[in-house]
């Protein structure tokens, strides 16, 4: 099984502050997705990266692949509190029984202060 | 309209009982996906359907089954429910592998007392 570490679990901050999550693993993927969940609903898709140094932007937030297709992360600039939620990444295998298989890490929980 | 709905949204039961969730897309997806969600853990793959009739287990496929008999209904059976499979239970959809995102349903809370 492949493991996807996220840091931080938790992350409280006031509103207008930027902040970063990360994801990270000692194995290769094919692609790496970011999800967002609020309380009661399931995660809902906000990028896809397959390409090493990718780079995608969505409003506010910077999404990141590595070069080395291992790790990934989630930028937000001037957070706002409707950004409040559970971010989730999720990594496709590369290769082997696990190919084309979601893992997710364990996730982060983003508060913002207004 | 949602493309994937999963039923019931709450269920309580008892120990030993068995339980079937359903999930059913209306995207004519190939690929449906189980999963549950416990604090500290993540979300975990128990089962998944690549078609009609194949299935295969994911990471946490012990006490539970499953089928799909239609390409857009995709069922989760717990045989004897036990406290340890209290959770969430989501369902997810794709149209393909690799570089296609998960489409999630709202989820089902299980609680087994």
């Amino acid at each position: 099984t492949q493991l996807l570490e996220q840091s931080p679990q938790f992350l409280s901050i006031q509103e207008g502050e930027n902040l970063t999550v990360y994801c990270n693993s000692s194995s290769v993927f094919s692609s790496l997705q970011w999800y967002r969940q609020e309380p009661g609903e399931g995660p809902v898709l906000l990028v896809t990266v397959v390409t090493g140094g990718e780079v995608k932007k969505l409003k506010r937030l910077t999404f990141q692949f590595g070069d080395a297709r291992k790790d990934s992360s989630l930028h937000i600039t001037a957070a706002q509190p409707g950004d409040t939620g559970l971010y989730l990444c999720a990594g496709t295998a590369a290769g082997g029984t696990s190919y084309g298989k979601l893992t997710f890490g364990q996730g982060t929980i983003l508060t913002v202060h207004p | 309209d949602a493309g994937i709905t999963q039923s019931p949204r709450h269920k309580v039961t008892e120990t030993g009982t068995p339980v079937t969730l359903r999930c059913h897309q209306t995207e004519n997806h190939r690929y449906m996906y189980w999963y549950r969600q416990d604090p500290g853990h993540g979300l975990r793959l128990i089962h998944y359907s690549y078609g009609v009739k194949d299935t295969d287990k994911g990471e946490v496929s012990d006490g539970y089954s499953v089928s799909r008999s239609k390409t857009e209904d995709f069922l989760l059976t717990l045989e004897s429910a036990t406290s340890s499979q209290t959770s969430v239970y989501f369902c997810a959809i794709s149209a393909g592998l690799r570089s296609y995102g998960y489409t999630f349903g709202s989820g089902t809370r299980l609680t087994v007392v």
